[in-house]
């Protein structure tokens, strides 16, 4: 099984700039999960999906940024316009299955740097 | 404030030594989770347990549970220095989402 894959896995954009981060989930895993880690904020959910539906977006900060799940095996998350303060790690996860009683499994990042 | 925490933020210990890491929350639970993230890595899961467990074993890892003090604890037996990596809990907020608190750094030297 090759893992969560997410792409890019470095990001470096200009403030004002759309940014879209891309994440395919473990195939038959249904729950998938995107985070935000920062050295100042640590690791926040920024929002969840259960069989591709959102079921959790209150991590989102804010409308520059959205997240879809057109199939089970495919997520994006944009950002539009991108600014200096979205500069962080982006993670994708997923589960078998939602709530908490599964282990989530995570991608390898995509390192974000808006100028 | 954070629904998790893990305590101490940081350890430095020599190779073969333990490592014990803490982890104190603020609401009730359903399961507590522990996860390892190496540098410039994804995070890797340790351990599940569920509220109604009080201990679990993985290898050299033990992780116990206590819901009357609102308090987990990571212990790493004969360290190496691959431990040394961060590593975080995540509690479930009234079986919701997973909140991971800001990890303890740990450091493993040769």
């Amino acid at each position: 099984d090759a893992g969560v894959i997410q792409s890019p896995r470095h990001e470096v954009t200009e403030m004002g700039q759309e940014v879209t981060l891309r994440c395919k989930p473990i195939s038959g895993h249904n729950s998938l999960f995107w985070y935000r880690q920062t050295m100042m904020r640590g690791l926040e959910l920024l929002i969840y999906f259960n069989n591709n539906v959102p079921i959790d977006d209150s991590g989102m900060p804010e409308d520059r940024f959205s997240a879809k799940m057109p199939n089970a095996s495919f997520s994006t998350l944009k950002i539009q316009p991108s600014e200096p303060r979205d500069s962080a790690v982006y993670f994708c996860a997923s589960s078998l299955a939602g709530g908490t009683s599964y282990e989530q499994y995570f991608g390898p990042g995509t390192r974000l740097t808006v100028t | 404030s954070q629904q998790g925490e893990e305590d101490p933020q940081a350890l430095s210990i020599q190779e073969g030594e333990n490592a014990t890491m803490n982890c104190s929350y603020k609401t009730s639970i359903n399961n507590l989770q522990w996860y390892r993230q190496n540098s410039g890595r994804g995070l890797v899961h340790l351990i599940l347990i569920r509220s109604n467990e009080r201990e679990k074993h993985s290898g050299r890892l033990r992780v116990t549970l206590d819901t009357s003090k609102k308090s987990s604890s990571l212990l790493i037996t004969a360290s190496r220095a691959a431990d040394t990596a961060s590593y975080f809990c995540a509690t479930d907020v009234y079986g919701q989402n997973f909140v991971f608190g800001p990890g303890t750094r740990l450091s493993v030297l040769p």
